[in-house]
Formats: C-alpha cells, structure tokens, sequence
C-alpha cells in the first residue's frame, strides 16, 4: 500500500490561512494524490486531486512538491465548518480504485 | 444530480438477524465502494463494484458478509447473522471513474447500524 504521513492535528484560527502537509515519500510515478475530510459525524468529501501540477478548486488548493515526495493542502481562510480530520490518500499501484485512510489530520478552528 | 444515497440512515438489529444496507449510487456512475468505520477507529475499505461485478473485496470478512450491484437498483451491503461488532457506520461511494485514473469518489450519509 502507497503510505503517507500527516500530522495527528492542528489547530487554525478562524479566517487565517491553513497548511496541512503530508509526506509521500515511495510515491510512484502513476499515483494520484488525492485529499479527501471527514466532518464529525458525516461522511467522507472529497476535497481534491493531482498528479504533478497545483491544483485549485473552490473548496481548496493543493501545493505538489517538485519531487512528488509531499504535497500540502492549503485552505485560505479557515472557518469552523473546515473543522474535520483530513485524510492525504494515493492512488495507483495494486490498490486498484479502493481509497486507504490513514490516520489524517484532525483540524480544530479556533473562533 | 441527486448525491450518493443510503438507506435507511439508521438500522437497529438484535444479534442474530440479517442487516440490509442499500446504497443508490450518483447518476452516471457504475463504480461502488463500501467502507466501514468501527466507533473510534478509522475508515476501512471493504468492497469495490462495478455494474454486476465484484472488482476487489479484500476487506469485506470472509463469512456473514456479502455485496451485489445489480444491473438495475440500489448496491446492497448484507450482514447475515449479526454479532454487537459489526456495530458500524458504513458507507458507499461512487465514481464515474476508477481512482487510479484520477476518478474522485462521492461518499453518501452513512448507514448507522446498532446491534443490541
């Protein structure tokens, strides 16, 4: 299984920028980084995807290392419904099209 | 376009009987995916489908647990013989694409089984 490595939590004030970093450094060069959050007591959401190139939507943007070693997920202005656990995910390889949830990052939004 | 939907949201069964947990997945999308999440543990992959086919089900438990997607309906997660730890959220997502192509999985409610 690809691996990642994410921080247990952070904490972010409301309406500042948020950084979540993830390392991934046996990634491939086929595999997908995607992010996806889970809200307490809801299901999982994606939130976004690359390969090699930034990406932007308008729910976030995602910064990728020249190398593909790490990536960070960048939220630029946090607000309290961004409080969730967020999971960096790859893709490729055997997994085949199943997603494997590590541990991810748990964000606390401080008013 | 309606999102993934999953019912019922909430199941109740006493140990012993059968749960039926049905997802209905996005318009357009023909793969299917089932996790569960154990009360304060992670998510966990169980089963991949494609349109009456079974792709990967590496993490479903070998007995008591079967899944199906027929050509037509819901995707039907089906618990035979229910013990209190298969106590669970579980949840269906669906793609249009496969995810080592890039394909983003949508994720419905959940279904919130109790075993008493």
């Amino acid at each position: 299984d690809a691996k990642t490595t994410q921080p247990n939590s952070m904490e972010s004030n409301e309406e500042e920028p948020v950084h979540l970093p993830c390392n991934h450094s046996t990634i491939s060069g086929t595999d997908y980084i995607h992010w996806y959050r889970q809200l307490p007591s809801q299901g999982p959401e994606y939130v976004i995807h690359g390969l090699t190139s930034n990406v932007n939507n308008r729910m976030a943007s995602l910064a990728i290392a020249e190398d593909r070693k790490s990536s960070t997920l960048i939220l630029h202005r946090a607000t309290l419904r961004d409080a969730a656990v967020y999971y960096c995910i790859l893709s490729g390889g055997d997994q085949g099209g199943k997603l494997i949830f590590g541990q991810g990052t748990e964000l606390s939004v401080k008013p | 376009n309606a999102g993934v939907m999953q019912n019922p949201r909430h199941l109740v069964r006493r140990r012993g009987q059968e749960a039926r947990l049905r997802c209905s997945p996005m318009k357009g999308h023909s793969h299917v995916y089932w996790y569960r999440q154990l009360p304060e543990e992670g998510l966990k992959f169980m089963v991949y489908l494609q349109k009456e086919n079974i792709i990967d089900e590496s993490g479903m438990p070998k007995e008591r647990f079967s899944a199906e997607f027929p050509k037509e309906g819901p995707s039907i997660l089906r618990i035979q013989q229910v013990v209190r730890g298969d106590s669970a959220a579980y949840f269906c997502a669906s793609s249009h694409r496969v995810l080592d192509r890039g394909g983003e999985q949508f994720f419905g409610p959940g279904t919130r089984l109790t075993v008493l």
